[in-house]
């Protein structure tokens, strides 16, 4: 059964750093892209981040780029989101999915239950 | 960066059909995918592909496309299908993904 669980989240002061994880579970982690979506309170799905199957190459948010980074360790089956300088508009529940592709189609399969990320002083 | 534009909300009688649409300039070289969400939960996939069901979705729900438009439509909606619905794509550039706002559907 193929599980992603995340973890991580909490209170933290504006401008501070959080560092979330994703453990995957069920299925061979290496071989999948993974995604970072976010949800604020009350709105609706924004796609954060991505990392290849190798952790060679990623993507972000034009609204985290620079302040986030997204990494893998293959080895551990675990997906991370280091996130600094954060701000009040980075509250959300955090999610990890699994991507899938094939040609002209993309989609999350798999998603984790979410980690509650809140910045406030 | 693309955008995925979806109405806010929708409504449908008890067993009749609704059709949630999105619209995306991404959505003429990607096809979009459908998720649902119910309230307290995490998003389920529901729609991918041209037309595609991952395994325990109803058949119920089926995925169309034409032009910059994806549409998802249920057949016989029932109380449980009231949730929150999104689309999803890459972006023109394919290195990026964006979702659509939702579409919040109410089964009266």
């Amino acid at each position: 059964e193929v599980q992603l669980v995340e973890s991580g989240g909490g209170l933290v002061q504006p401008g501070g750093s959080l560092r979330l994880s994703c453990a995957a579970s069920g299925f061979t982690f290496s071989s999948y892209w993974m995604h970072w979506v976010r949800q604020a309170p009350g709105k609706g799905l924004v796609w954060v981040s991505r990392i290849n199957s190798d952790g060679s190459s990623t993507s972000y948010a034009d609204s985290v780029k620079g302040r986030f980074t997204i990494s893998r360790d293959n080895a551990k089956n675990t997906l991370y989101l280091q996130m600094n300088s954060l701000r009040a508009e980075d509250t959300a529940v955090y999610y990890c999915a699994r991507g899938r592709s094939r040609i002209a189609e993309y989609y999350f399969d798999y998603w984790g239950q979410g980690t509650l990320v809140t910045v406030s002083s | 960066s693309s955008e995925l534009t979806q109405d806010p909300a929708v409504s449908v009688a008890l067993g009749q059909t609704v059709r949630i649409t999105c619209q995306g300039d991404s959505l003429r070289s990607y096809y979009a995918s459908w998720y649902q969400q119910k309230p307290g939960q995490a998003p389920v996939l529901v729609i991918y592909g041209k037309n595609n069901r991952p395994s325990g979705i109803p058949d119920r729900f089926s995925g169309s496309s034409s032009g910059n438009t994806a549409s998802l439509t249920i057949t016989g909606a029932q109380a449980e299908d009231e949730a929150d619905y999104y689309c999803n794509s890459r972006d023109s550039s394919g290195n990026l993904w964006v979702f659509g706002g939702g579409t919040k559907l109410t089964v009266l």
